[in-house]
């Protein structure tokens, strides 16, 4: 089945500087790709969702690659500030409805200010 | 408001006992599924729901048991309660549609078996 390489799992930048965490999948099919923040004793926050046919979207200072003949996924916060500490998921799925979402095993990020 | 109830927040069990996880969300959405975060294991994927029908089952024990009463209801029981049972649950859910499919997820059960 569908594995996913998240890395790094701990990265801390100062405040103001970019952060960046990729994940890589296996399986050829995956077609969506989400990306999800976790603050301490909560849920999962999605932050973006990307379909296969985009290669870069942005969004409120974060910004998704994807590159498909590597099979690699990427985050970067731009700017990052002490709110963007938290632990960021990456997950894919093949299909469009009630598909699993395959999980990175999550990045924890620090904003030192 | 919060738009994905689960209930409880937390939940200490026995081993051996049984216990009901409750999910209801107010999205209006038509897709429900269950996931498991636990200190051994990344988040993985239990259950999904289409229209109160079980779509995918990735949960080797039947001990977890989705009921879904209402279409925007996923509650999980789980009997014979392990140790390695501990972890938090999360709901959640998704239109189910063509397309991207978000899953939004709710705020987690944190259940701990002594």
């Amino acid at each position: 089945g569908e594995q996913v390489e998240q890395r790094p799992p701990h990265l801390s930048v100062p405040e103001g500087d970019s952060a960046v965490i990729i994940c890589t999948y296996t399986d050829s099919a995956t077609a969506y790709f989400y990306w999800y923040k976790q603050e301490p004793g909560a849920g999962l926050q999605l932050l973006m969702s990307v379909f296969s046919n985009v290669d870069r979207k942005e969004e409120q200072g974060l910004t998704v690659l994807l590159n498909k003949k590597d099979k690699q996924l990427s985050l970067n916060l731009t700017a990052a500030h002490p709110g963007d500490s938290a632990v960021y998921f990456c997950a894919v799925s093949g299909g469009g409805g009630a598909d699993r979402l395959t999980f990175g095993k999550g990045t924890q990020l620090i904003i030192q200010p | 408001d919060p738009k994905i109830i689960q209930k409880p927040k937390y939940l200490v069990a026995v081993t051996g006992s049984e216990k009901i996880l409750i999910c209801e969300q107010y999205l209006g959405h038509n897709a429900m599924y269950w996931y498991r975060q636990s200190a051994k294991k990344p988040l993985e994927f239990m259950f999904s729901y289409s229209y109160q029908k079980l779509m995918d089952n990735q949960t080797a024990s039947s001990r977890f048991q989705p009921q879904s009463s209402k279409k925007n209801h996923l509650d999980l029981q789980i009997t014979a309660l392990k140790p390695d049972d501990s972890a938090t649950y999360f709901c959640a859910s998704s239109q189910d549609g063509w397309g991207v499919d978000e899953q939004y997820f709710g705020p987690g059960t944190r259940l701990t078996v002594l």
